[in-house]
C-alpha cells in the first residue's frame, strides 16, 4: 500500500532549540497535512497544504509542500516544552468517493535531559 | 461545543469477543470516519460514512463492520477479537469527507 516514510523517528529538543522533520512518498498527493498529538489524544490539525511550493505558517510553525507533491516538511521555531508530543504528516487520499487520510508512521519529540 | 465524542474510553476484551465503539460527531458534521492506531504508528483509515452509507473502506477484513445512525453517529463493531486488535481507535467527524476532520480521543481496546 502507499506509505509516507516520516524523519526522523525521534528527536530531543532543548528549550529555544529549532526543529526540522519532513516526509516524502515514492506517489504524487495534492494535499499534505500535519498533525500533532498528545498522549491520550487524538491528533489534532496544525497545518493543510494545498498547492505545490505552498509555504505556510501557523504561528511557530512553518510547513511547505514539495514542488514535485511528493515531499513536505515541518519547521517549529523557538521550540518550547509545550512543543512535545509526536508530529504525524499525512495525505489525503482519494481513493474511496470522499477521501481518506494516509498517515506517517510519526516523529517523536521529546525533552532533552 | 461538544467535539467528537467517543465511548467507551477503555475496554479490556478478551480473544474471540465482541466489541462496539461509539462515536459521537460534531452537531452539523454528516460525516464519519475510523481509524485504527497501533503503538508507535500512525492512524490506519478503517472506513468512511457519509449520510449513512459507507463511503469509503480500508484494508481490512471482515470482522471489522460500522454503521452510521440518523442522527449521525456511529457505531464499530469487530468480531472474533485478535490480540493483534489491540489499538487506540480513533474517530473523526466533518462537514464531508476527510478535509476538515476534527478527531475524538479515542477508545483504547486491549485484547488478552
Amino acid at each position: 500500500g502507499q506509505q509516507l516514510n516520516q524523519s526522523p523517528q525521534s528527536m530531543f529538543i532543548q528549550e529555544g532549540e529549532d526543529v526540522s522533520m519532513n516526509c516524502t512518498s515514492s506517489s504524487i498527493f495534492n494535499t499534505w497535512l500535519w498533525y500533532k498529538q498528545d498522549p491520550g489524544e487524538g491528533p489534532v490539525l496544525l497545518i493543510a497544504l494545498y498547492k505545490a511550493g505552498e509555504l505556510t505558517s501557523n504561528g511557530r510553525l512553518t510547513a511547505q509542500f514539495g514542488i514535485t507533491r511528493k515531499d513536505s516538511f515541518l519547521n517549529i521555531s523557538a521550540s518550547i516544552p509545550s512543543d512535545v508530543g509526536i508530529y504525524f504528516c499525512a495525505v489525503m487520499n482519494y481513493g474511496g468517493s470522499q477521501g481518506n487520510l494516509i498517515f506517517g508512521k510519526g516523529t517523536k519529540l521529546s525533552v532533552k535531559p | 461545543d461538544a467535539g467528537v465524542t467517543q465511548s467507551p474510553t477503555h475496554l479490556i476484551k478478551t480473544r474471540g469477543q465482541h466489541v462496539t465503539l461509539r462515536c459521537s460527531p460534531i452537531s452539523g458534521h454528516k460525516s464519519v470516519s475510523w481509524y485504527q492506531q497501533v503503538l508507535g504508528q500512525g492512524p490506519q483509515f478503517i472506513f468512511q460514512y457519509y449520510e449513512k452509507e459507507e463511503r469509503g473502506r480500508g484494508n481490512f477484513p471482515d470482522r471489522f463492520s460500522a454503521r452510521q445512525f440518523p442522527n449521525y453517529s456511529s457505531e464499530l463493531n469487530v468480531n472474533a477479537l485478535l490480540l493483534g486488535d489491540s489499538a487506540l481507535y480513533l474517530c473523526a467527524s466533518s462537514l464531508q469527507g476527510a478535509k476538515g476532520y476534527t478527531f475524538g480521543s479515542g477508545t483504547r481496546l486491549t485484547v488478552v
